[in-house]
């Protein structure tokens, strides 16, 4: 099976920086992602890093050490419209269907 | 807009019952999902969809089921609702099965089984 864990919360002050790590456990592996949801809102697709790096996108970067099971997403530049929760989620060897994280509740303070 | 559309919104029902949630997408995308949304679980696959004609058992099936007769609607029925079902319930959809598909979330639907 896969397993996935990422901190439950973390709280940041607009305008700083901050990381959302993901560990997995997997067999066999596609990629990693990241989505976001809002209170009461559906998840949205952030990032996909299939190959060990950092994927870049606007104020949000998304890393990948497929060596060491691991990933981060990066926010910059934080605003108060980050507050929300992130799901990392990993595609099994095997299966094109993501596995979702229980998730990380950013909360952003002015 | 395209997208994907869920209903009902919300639905308060009664411990035996028989509900449909249904969850409709015009972006012509193969592959469908429905996930359940507990608080501190994340996002945990109830069942899916490959193709029009084809479904399969994900994470947490039982009490659950799904038909996909044609691309477009993907429902979801419990035929005999328990509180335990109480939830949010998210439908996707994603253009195929590869690795690079991006899953496109409907609004959800909160269901609550007295």
């Amino acid at each position: 099976g896969q397993s996935l864990e990422q901190p439950s919360e973390v709280t940041a002050v607009e305008g700083a920086i901050v990381q959302i790590n993901c560990t997995y456990q997997t067999s066999g592996f596609y990629g990693l992602s990241w989505y976001q949801q809002h209170d009461g809102g559906a998840p949205t697709f952030l990032s996909y890093n299939a190959l060990d790096g950092l994927e870049e996108t606007g104020r949000f970067s998304s890393f990948l050490s497929r060596s060491d099971s691991y990933g981060y997403l990066l926010l910059q530049e934080l605003q108060m419209k980050d507050s929300a929760s992130y799901f990392c989620a990993v595609k099994p060897g095997g299966s094109y269907i993501p596995t979702f994280g229980r998730g990380t509740s950013l909360i952003v303070h002015p | 807009i395209a997208g994907i559309t869920q209903a009902p919104t919300s639905q308060i029902l009664a411990a035996g019952r028989r509900m449909t949630l249904r969850c409709t997408q015009d972006m012509r995308h193969n592959a469908m999902y429905w996930y359940r949304q507990d608080l501190g679980l994340g996002l945990r696959l109830i069942h899916y969809s490959n193709t029009a004609g084809t479904t399969g058992k994900g994470e947490v099936p039982d009490g659950y089921s799904v038909s996909r007769a044609n691309t477009d609607d993907f429902p979801l029925t419990l035929a005999s609702a328990v509180p335990s079902q109480t939830s949010v319930y998210f439908c996707a959809s994603s253009e195929g099965h590869r690795d690079t598909d991006t899953q496109y979330f409907g609004p959800g639907t909160r269901l609550t089984v007295l």
